[in-house]
Formats: C-alpha cells, sequence, structure tokens
C-alpha cells in the first residue's frame, strides 16, 4: 500500500558506472519530482514532470536524465557516476501544480565508490 | 525570488520541553506554507499545512500559524517527547506553481 515507493533502496557502485533508480506512485497523482539530499540534509529539486511533461529543470548535470513513461512512474538515469553524485535521491508526487502538498517516497542512497 | 530561512541546528531538548523552530520566508506571491518531519532513515512526510494568512496548521501536537505580517511560520510545540527526534523542514509552494523551496532542515534531539 506504499504510496511512493522507490527502488532500490540502497545503491552502492563504482564511478564510471550507469544507473537506474525507479519511482512509482500510486495515488493517482499527476506530478511528480526527483530531489537530491545531501549529507547535510540540505534538499535540492532536479526535475519536475506534470503529466509525463518536464516542468523543472534545475542546474543538474546533463549525465542525469528523467524518463517517465507514464503518469504513475518517473525513473531517474544517471550515467558516468561521480563521487560527487553520492547522496540520497527522493522521488516525490503531487496531486498537480499551485501548491499542493508533496507526497515523498523512502529514498534511495546512492554511494559511488 | 521565493526562499525559505530556518533557524540552524542541531537542536537538543529534555522531553516534555517547549519547542520553537523558526521559518520565515520571502514570497512574490501567495504561497502555502509547509512543515515536513523526516525520521532517520525515512523520506520527508508532511507535517502540517497552511494555504493562506492567519491559517493554523496542526497536527501531533505541533503547531505552526501562518503570518503574512512578519512572513514567519514558526513551529511550535508544548512538550515534546523523545520519538520527535527528527529533521524538520520548512517550506513554501507558490500557487501559480508547482515548485517547492524547502529550508536547509533543523535537527530536533530529544533526551530522556
Amino acid at each position: 500500500d506504499t504510496a511512493v515507493s522507490q527502488t532500490p533502496k540502497y545503491l552502492v557502485t563504482q564511478m564510471g558506472n550507469d544507473k537506474s533508480i525507479k519511482c512509482e506512485q500510486n495515488l493517482g497523482h499527476d506530478t511528480m519530482y526527483w530531489y537530491k539530499q545531501d549529507s547535510k540534509k540540505f534538499l535540492k529539486i532536479m526535475f519536475s514532470y506534470n503529466n509525463k511533461e518536464l516542468i523543472i529543470n534545475e542546474t543538474v548535470p546533463n549525465r542525469f536524465s528523467p524518463k517517465s513513461p507514464d503518469k504513475a512512474h518517473l525513473n531517474l538515469h544517471i550515467n558516468s557516476l561521480e563521487l560527487g553524485d553520492s547522496a540520497v535521491y527522493f522521488c516525490a508526487s503531487s496531486r498537480g501544480l499551485d501548491g499542493e502538498t508533496q507526497y515523498f517516497g523512502p529514498g534511495t542512497r546512492l554511494l559511488v565508490l | 525570488g521565493n526562499s525559505v530561512t530556518q533557524m540552524e541546528g542541531p537542536v537538543t531538548l529534555s522531553e516534555e520541553a517547549f519547542l520553537t523552530i523558526n521559518c520565515t520566508y520571502t514570497a512574490t506571491g501567495y504561497p502555502s506554507l509547509f512543515w515536513y518531519v523526516q525520521y532517520p532513515g525515512e523520506g520527508l512526510q508532511l507535517l502540517l499545512k497552511a494555504t493562506k494568512a492567519d491559517d493554523k496548521g496542526s497536527n501531533k501536537g505541533f503547531e505552526a500559524t501562518y503570518r503574512k505580517e512578519t512572513t514567519s511560520f514558526h513551529l511550535e510545540k508544548g512538550s515534546v517527547q523523545v520519538s520527535d527526534s527528527a529533521v524538520y523542514f520548512c517550506a513554501l509552494s507558490e500557487n501559480t506553481g508547482n515548485q517547492f523551496y524547502f529550508g536547509t532542515g533543523t535537527s530536533l534531539t530529544v533526551i530522556p
């Protein structure tokens, strides 16, 4: 019954590898997001999709590419992983635009060695 | 532009102490204001929200009042418990867009 789920929960990989993180929401929401949280707990929005269309694309290296196959899924693919990519990545969703509450997934803890 | 400024932590309190975490904001329009809580090892979850001036959000003994005149949304709880130990994030969202602006988070530890 998890509202927003992410896989995997933990990801340990070598520098230079390519990896993907998957996100699914079963809330029927139209809007989904990816956030990066660093070791100091600072949250930074990376991307936002509304009805499968990209709405927000913050200053993120183009090694990061989101893909939304349908409204319920927003996956994050990362090419050529770097040490600085180590962080916790959170997926979130909201019913729509305009100040709606966001619901967060449990996070994916990425460690790049 | 929009921004949220939160009281820096970490904050350590004894059980049953009074809690205040300050939050002020800058916004170009009429935002909704939120407090999210992140327990260790988990994602963020909504604690409370307020959508217009003078609204008070409340949940689990926590309260925050949307004060437009002071552009503030301070979080308070009269008597904290050990289980309240977490990181608290203040956030705003403009009602004309879907971007959230989060504060830097305030870590709270409650000791028995």
